[in-house]
């Protein structure tokens, strides 16, 4: 079974809005990580955030890790509709494997 | 662009076929990953290749198989296709040889199998 699952699984804000996604995982991490998708191609990798760290930012992205919760939060600020993509959590588990969840599906309406 | 390439594109095979798919990593790059995407899914993990030697592998059963040249281009060949394998292929180039590292992905490969 997935490791992440994303919530929502789809999202549609006005541009200029925020936008936020949730990804919750079941076993123990190493880190996290958000990549984003456009339209079936290949993945850009957004953000890495280590289970010893609670906050991270990177220009209009802001990461949470809540390791007791075993939840991330992506909050994307100030949405354009560049940002309309699909958005993935990937854990590394203790196992050394990485597990993608099903993504969530961001469209930035004009 | 993240200088990761993929070959080809599109292909278009029939059950019980064999396909190789083809990746050439970024330039530096040392480890090469392969992911298969199902429509509306995930990335799953397939295996990753250090230095051409396998490194880790998901639950893919051995006729999904691998190689990884000195050049570190990687290929990815699956045998006896079946219908459930038409999806998104996946390579990513890394430094470093662990899961941690960031990825820089291609473009992909869509597989048919019809």
């Amino acid at each position: 079974s997935q490791q992440g699952e994303e919530d929502p699984q789809a999202l549609s804000i006005q541009e200029g809005e925020n936008a936020t996604m949730n990804c919750s995982y079941k076993t123990s991490i190493n880190n996290l990580q958000w990549y984003r998708q456009n339209s079936g191609r290949g993945l850009v990798h957004l953000i890495l955030i280590r289970s010893n760290e609670r906050e991270k930012h990177s220009g209009r992205l802001r990461v949470t890790l809540d390791t007791s919760k075993k939840s991330s939060s992506l909050l994307i600020t100030a949405s354009r509709a560049a940002d309309t993509a699909s958005y993935f959590c990937a854990t590394d588990a203790r196992d050394d494997k990485i597990i993608f969840g099903k993504g969530t599906r961001l469209h930035i309406l004009p | 662009e993240t200088g990761v390439t993929q070959s080809p594109t599109h292909l278009i095979k029939t059950r019980g076929q064999q396909v190789t798919l083809r990746c050439s990593s970024q330039s530096g790059h040392n480890t090469v990953s392969w992911y298969q995407q199902a429509l509306g899914q995930g990335p799953q993990f397939i295996f990753q290749y250090y230095r051409e030697e396998e490194n880790g592998r998901g639950n893919f059963p051995p006729r999904f198989s691998g190689l990884q040249f000195p050049n570190y281009s990687s290929e990815l060949n699956v045998n006896a296709l079946e219908l459930d394998d038409s999806a998104l292929y996946l390579c990513a180039s890394s430094l470093g040889g662990t899961r941690t590292d960031t990825q820089y992905f291609g473009p992909g490969t869509r597989l048919t199998v019809l």
